[in-house]
């Protein structure tokens, strides 16, 4: 059975940082290109991050740049977001997802972590 | 900066067709853009449900069906059920890695 796992959500105060863990198994995480999606509350989905399975190749959404940072680790079969300095507007619910190169589509879905940043 | 639009939201009666679309604010939308879509309901993961345009994932109905209806992608929903009740998102690959989301279509079944 596939899953993905993520955590490390919770609550930061603004100007903090956090680190967020997606631990992949059920298929051959090492394969693919991952990905980190977000949804603030009552809002539509929005494309954080990706890293292909090398690590070679990683991209952000424009907002996203400078503050986030994508890696993994394949031999832990994982995946890992740094946020800084974070802010109101970060508030999310934070998924991880596979990407089929491709289908050029996600495969799988985590659950996701809640991230909310409030003083 | 690229937008991707959808239908804020829809109204379907039990048993009846709905087609959803997905397009660009600036271009049209085609093959190349591997356009996908993926449901949502309250407090759940999305689910990945047409990939490549007009392909069904693994277990997904085939009341549902992806296309391309002029110059964007459509999701139509044939025979729609109450579980169908749902928010709806297409997605499309701009090349370079980078991928937008459209702004969810919300579905209504009643």
């Amino acid at each position: 059975e596939v899953q993905l796992v993520e955590s490390g959500g919770g609550l930061v105060k603004p100007g903090g940082s956090l680190r967020l863990s997606c631990e992949a198994s059920g298929f051959s995480f090492s394969t693919y290109s991952m990905n980190w999606v977000r949804q603030a509350p009552g809002k539509g989905l929005e494309w954080v991050s990706s890293i292909s399975s090398s690590s070679r190749d990683i991209y952000y959404a424009d907002s996203m740049k400078g503050r986030f940072t994508i890696s993994r680790d394949n031999a832990k079969n994982s995946l890992y977001l740094q946020i800084n300095s974070l802010r109101a507007e970060d508030t999310a619910v934070y998924y991880c997802a596979n990407w089929y190169t491709s289908r050029g589509a996600y495969e799988y879905w985590g659950r996701g972590t809640l991230v909310t940043v409030s003083s | 900066q690229t937008v991707v639009t959808q239908e804020p939201s829809f109204s379907v009666s039990p048993g009846g067709t709905v087609t959803l679309t997905c397009g660009l604010m600036s271009g049209s939308v085609s093959t190349s853009h591997y356009p996908s879509w993926y449901q949502q309901t309250p407090g759940q993961a999305p689910r990945t449900l047409i990939y490549s345009t007009n392909i069904r994932s693994s277990g997904v109905p085939d009341r549902f069906t992806g296309s391309i209806l002029g110059n964007k992608a459509a999701l139509t929903i044939t025979g729609a059920q109450t579980d169908d009740e749902s928010d709806y998102y297409c997605l499309l690959y701009m090349g370079r890695g980078i991928v937008v989301f459209g702004g969810g279509t919300k579905l209504t079944v009643l």
